[in-house]
């Protein structure tokens, strides 16, 4: 089983519509949880991080259920600059000192007028 | 605040040469990373520097890999001899800190053609 799984999609929506991902993880110890949004041929950039409690930042909103060892992302209203690659990734902690990001493969989103 | 700069933007090689990626993190991270993203996939983490020492190398390729952070600042990831399968865009993150929470930050990226 993958570390971090997603669907690729795309997923092609219209403007105003609310589209939902999915992130499962394999790794029970992984410590934090985070959405990263990568455009075409740009680097990944923070979205947001994910939350136990859950968190929501504007039109987004990111959940985490450690039972079931998955992160969700919902996105309402949405927008054509909304359009872009949404990468999932969970930290592990090491042997040593440090954390080690595990991103998902991506979930892609279009958004169409 | 600058961001992370990597340096060359594009690189094409022929198979069985050597090539060099340059990486200057964000000013006081002392945390930096080296990404390797092929085309539809997610970024893999290839090397992670804690200051000037390695914290997670289990997937870098040391037979034609090597990566340094010599005074815990700049980094180089070298590969040497390349193959095709080595085409892809080489990302290098930073974060401040060693706390799982903090955000990290991409460069640009170098994207590698291997002929």
């Amino acid at each position: 089983r993958k570390e971090v799984e997603q669907d690729p999609g795309p997923f092609n929506v219209p403007e105003g519509a609310t589209v939902a991902f999915n992130c499962t993880y394999s790794n029970s110890a992984s410590q934090s949880f985070f959405w990263y949004r990568q455009d075409c041929r740009k680097e990944p950039k923070l979205l947001m991080s994910v939350y136990s409690s859950g968190n929501e930042d504007g039109r987004f909103t990111a959940q985490l259920n450690r039972a079931s060892q998955y992160i969700s992302l919902l996105i309402r209203d949405s927008k054509l600059s909304d359009s872009a690659t949404y990468l999932c990734v969970v930290n592990i902690a090491g042997e040593g000192q440090g954390f080690s990001f595990i991103f998902g493969k991506g979930t892609r989103l279009l958004v169409k007028p | 605040e600058a961001g992370v700069a990597q340096s060359p933007r594009y690189k094409i090689i022929e198979k069985r040469q050597s090539v060099a990626f340059w990486c200057n993190p964000i000013s006081g991270h002392a945390t930096l990373y080296w990404y390797q993203q092929i085309l539809g996939q997610g970024p893999k983490l290839l090397i992670q520097f804690q200051n000037n020492g390695v914290v997670d190398d289990s997937q870098l390729p040391k037979d034609r890999f090597s990566a340094e952070r010599l005074k815990g600042v700049d980094s180089t990831l070298k590969i040497q001899p390349a193959k095709l399968e080595d085409s892809a865009v080489y990302l290098c993150a930073s974060k401040p800190g060693q706390s799982s929470y903090n955000e990290q930050f991409f460069g640009p990226g170098t994207r590698l053609t291997v002929l």
